[in-house]
């Protein structure tokens, strides 16, 4: 069975410093790792899907990176407006399709 | 990106009546389209698969009488909670992959979800 363990629960941060939320993941085979922002009361935004150990990818101040039993995502310099819940979800070749879904880490970065 | 709406955004409704909400994909086909359901600070629980053209698949302990879901065509999905309770209150969340037919599944893009009370 799939297992995603995301840390920590809750991330309080003054704008402008930089952390990172961890993602751990087993499952049988990977077949893709997602990263999604989700804000109160509403569905999940996609930011990334990481593939192979070693893939990086960017978007304005979030960098999500891969390794073969974790992934993170770093937030530089973070502003208010990054204050969200972030999900981790991987796929894996014994889901085909379907997504297993970390608790989330929820991030509030004060002005 | 792919854009998934949902409808209604909200909905108030009382015990034993049932509630039909709609998930459309937008600017894609998709075969495939998945209903989640969301309790508060938790995180999306997968209840059902919606297959396009055949009988939705459902997740250990969803009970697919009181479930509804159809997929009429590429585009649409629906749920319908059926005797709803006031237990059945979540919020509701769609979500649709990109891929079609060739079922090379990537990105999954999800809608905006619907607030269902049951009074």
């Amino acid at each position: 069975e799939d297992q995603v363990t995301q840390s920590p629960e809750a991330l309080r941060l003054q704008e402008g410093e930089s952390s990172s939320l961890n993602c751990s993941y087993t499952v049988s085979g990977l077949r893709g790792l997602f990263w999604y922002r989700q804000d109160p009361g509403k569905g999940p935004e996609f930011l990334f899907t990481l593939y192979s150990a070693g893939e990086e990818k960017e978007k304005e101040r979030l960098k999500a990176t891969l390794t073969k039993k974790e992934s993170f995502l770093h937030i530089t310099a973070p502003k208010p407006e990054d204050s969200a819940t972030y999900l981790c979800a991987v796929r894996s070749t014994s889901n085909d399709y379907k997504l297993s879904f970390g608790a989330g880490t929820t991030v509030t970065v004060r002005a | 990106g792919a854009v998934v709406s949902q409808h209604p955004s909200w909905v108030i409704c009382k015990s034993g009546t049932s509630v039909k909400i709609e998930c459309r994909s937008l600017d894609f086909q998709a075969t495939t389209m998945f209903w989640y359901r969301q309790f508060p600070k938790q995180s999306l629980m997968l209840m059902a698969t919606s297959n396009e053209g055949s009988k939705a698949t459902y997740e250990q302990g969803v009970e697919k009488d009181k479930f509804l879901i159809n997929h009429a065509s590429l585009t649409l999905s629906t749920l319908t909670v059926t005797s709803a309770h006031p237990e059945d209150s979540s919020f509701y969340i769609c979500s649709a992959p990109t891929g079609g037919r060739r079922k090379t599944y990537n990105e999954q893009f999800f809608g905006p979800g619907t607030r269902l009370t049951v009074l």
